[in-house]
């Protein structure tokens, strides 16, 4: 059965204090793997897709890798604003739903 | 244009009765997901919805809750006979078809069951 696990559950951080956020993954055959914020009270807002082992992508202060296995958040020099529910999630190729990890709450203390 | 679209925004209701969840999807995309996240949980995949073809209902947790979409765009979650269980955000998102999949998300309706 497909499976995500996300890693720590929650996150305090400085501010400026950079760290990483763990997603990993068993599925037969990734078609996706997405990786979504969201804040108290709102639905989630998509961040970036990454499709292949290697493959990083970039915006503002994170950055999203892959490998075969897992996939790493990685946030450089946070700011309070980015306190938030990162939440990971994978598609197979055969299936029509996503399959989400529990999420990472981060907290980031100015 | 407008983001997905979700009323209402949060509902009380009492055991046993029916509840109507509506989604209003980004104007043009063919997809329709129904999520539900419990407190702390990751999203529950409930029923996805594409273009005229037969919805995939296999995310629903019983024979109580049902959904449908009309004229290809709004949809309404309906459960039945409402449990305590049933209390969670319901989430609806849109995609279109051919863009990797990527997901937009209403804000949800926040379902307690009293």
């Amino acid at each position: 059965e497909d499976q995500v696990t996300q890693s720590p559950e929650a996150l305090r951080l400085q501010e400026g204090e950079s760290s990483s956020l763990n997603c990993s993954y068993t599925v037969s055959g990734l078609r996706g793997l997405f990786w979504y914020r969201q804040d108290p009270g709102k639905g989630p807002e998509f961040l970036f897709t990454l499709y292949s082992a290697g493959e990083e992508k970039e915006k503002e202060r994170l950055k999203a890798t892959l490998t075969k296995k897992e996939s790493f958040l990685h946030i450089t020099a946070p700011k309070p604003e980015d306190s938030a529910t990162y939440l990971c999630a994978v598609q197979a190729p055969n299936n029509n739903d996503m399959r989400f990890g529990a999420g990472t709450r981060l907290t980031v203390k100015p | 244009g407008a983001g997905v679209s979700q009323s209402p925004s949060n509902k009380v209701t009492e055991k046993g009765k029916d509840v109507e969840l509506r989604c209003d999807p980004i104007s043009g995309h063919t997809a329709l997901y129904w999520y539900r996240q419990s407190l702390g949980q990751g999203l529950e995949f409930l029923i996805y919805f594409q273009g005229n073809s037969a919805p995939d209902k296999s995310g629903l947790p019983s024979d109580r809750f049902s959904a449908e979409r009309t004229g290809g765009s709004v949809s309404t979650l309906t459960i039945q006979r409402t449990q305590q269980e049933d209390s969670a955000v319901y989430l609806c998102a849109s995609s279109l078809l051919g863009s990797q999949n990527i997901q937009y998300f209403g804000a949800g309706t926040r379902l307690s069951v009293l």
